[in-house]
């Protein structure tokens, strides 16, 4: 598989503030990148597709691609408690195979 | 959006025995299904591709004798931990595909809640 690098460290935000992640990949295989939002024990689900260099917005959520770099990032604007997850970064390399970044623990102090 | 139901959610077995777990498209046809593993704080792994009528093909370094995967159906498709030994308790999540937007893209995938495996 794949690899990605994703630093695993938990981030602790007060509420309001912008939470930035990324995650680094060294495989130009890769083509399409996303991010999901994980609750513990439950499955991923899907925030933001990308494939090509640049930034996409939706709404408070922003994720950058820069394919030069291997490196892409999530933003999240006005953090909220409800934000308070795991975020996983995930790259298609074929065939709609992801492989997956360790994820980020993001907790969001009200 | 698409649903992805997988069944059981928990499930504690006995060392040796085996255990199926079973992963549906709920309102959708699914040609390929994945497996995927997660361990405790890392991230998940692709364990094997599951494409409806065909064999699986198994991502390496993992034993395809050990987890049996069934595709019978557009809409189901089975993983069977055979022999389970406490190593293999694991979370183990299911995605599908949505059918006629295959190709490489990411965002037609969904996922199942994931099931908990725990081997005593």
């Amino acid at each position: 598989q794949k690899e990605v690098e994703q630093d695993p460290g938990p981030l602790s935000v007060p509420e309001g503030a912008i939470v930035s992640l990324n995650c680094t990949y060294s495989n130009s295989a890769f083509q399409y990148f996303m991010w999901y939002r994980q609750y513990s024990r439950k499955g991923p689900e899907l925030l933001m597709y990308t494939y090509s260099s640049g930034n996409k917005e939706d709404g408070r959520f922003t994720a950058q691609v820069d394919k030069s770099s291997k490196y892409i990032s999530l933003f999240i604007r006005d953090s909220q408690p409800s934000d308070s997850a795991t975020y996983l970064c995930a790259m298609s390399y074929g065939n709609n195979r992801l492989a997956f970044g360790k994820g980020n623990q993001v907790v969001v102090i009200p | 959006g698409a649903v992805v139901s997988q069944h059981p959610s928990w499930v504690i077995c006995k060392s040796g025995t085996s255990v199926k777990i079973e992963c549906r498209s709920l309102d959708f046809q699914a040609t390929t299904m994945f497996w995927y593993r997660q361990f405790p704080k890392q991230s998940l792994m692709l364990m094997a591709t599951s494409n409806e009528g065909s064999k699986a093909t198994y991502e390496q370094g993992v034993e395809k004798d050990k987890f049996l995967i069934n595709h019978a159906s557009l809409t189901l498709s089975t993983l069977t931990v055979t022999s389970a030994h406490p190593e293999d308790s694991s979370f183990y999540i299911c995605s599908a595909s949505l059918r006629g937007k295959g190709g490489s893209q990411g965002n037609t995938i969904y996922f199942g809640e994931g099931s908990w495996l725990t081997v005593v």
